[in-house]
């Protein structure tokens, strides 16, 4: 069972946008402003997408965008593209005892 | 370019121990905190490890403490991980990748490698 709880699946047609949720607690999410998503095609090594909760990597497109309220950080894609289908997994800082979680991973399916 | 290349895995039985290994290329590889994350087959991503530039803090998640071993080898721009006591629940894929900075702990991994496979069976 994965520290961080992200919605197994998702799915947008071309052109919409889609939101995926991340949620942990106040021991990582909630506590710091350090959560990443990382956009993984299969077979591939996963991508740093978003980092800080909003930032993003140079070379990622602006469609891609974080934001965080609580203990809840969300991902949100707009524009769909047909090379967005990937598994997308948060990732947070979670203290000087855990260290890092991530989520179990969420399929975004573009229809 | 940054480059991350893995190796060493492969089948090993229970009880068994393995080394991987990762060369990196195209940045100064002692200014960066590197980690180690692995993917069991069909599964998510679990951070296993970090390591500082110099190599003076590591740090283990609680599920691989006490049996594996993270280091590195600033001449040689390698990092390394060497794992004891295998279990069957250690098959995954690892993956090292490069921390932003040299935060060691971070949730921000700029550059991953391709992976390397690990199997612990009978």
């Amino acid at each position: 069972q994965s520290a961080l709880t992200q919605p197994a699946s998702v799915s947008g047609s071309p052109g919409q946008s889609i939101t995926i949720s991340c949620t942990g607690t106040s021991s990582d999410v909630g506590g710091y402003n350090y959560v990443s998503w990382y956009q993984q095609h299969p077979g591939k090594a996963p991508k740093l997408m978003i980092y800080d909760v909003s930032k993003r990597p140079s070379g990622v497109s602006n469609r891609f965008s974080g934001s965080k309220s609580g203990n809840t950080a969300s991902l949100t894609i707009s524009g769909l593209q047909a090379e967005d289908e990937a598994d997308y997994y948060c990732c947070s800082y979670a203290g000087s005892s855990t260290y890092v979680v991530f989520g179990g991973g969420t399929k975004l399916t573009v229809l | 370019e940054v480059q991350l290349v893995e190796s060493g895995g492969g089948l090993v039985q229970p009880g068994g121990s393995l080394r991987l290994s990762c060369a990196a290329s195209g940045f100064t590889f002692s200014s960066y905190a590197m980690s180690w994350v692995r993917q069991a087959p069909g599964k998510g991503l679990e951070w296993v490890s970090a390591i500082s530039g110099s190599g003076g803090s590591t740090y283990y998640a609680d599920s691989v403490k006490g049996r594996f071993t993270i280091s590195r080898d600033n001449s040689k721009n390698t990092l390394y991980l060497q794992m004891n006591s295998l279990r069957a629940e250690d098959t995954a894929v690892y993956y090292c990748a490069k921390a932003v900075s040299n935060v060691v702990v971070t949730a921000t991994l700029d550059y991953w490698g391709q992976g390397t496979l690990v199997t612990v069976s009978s």
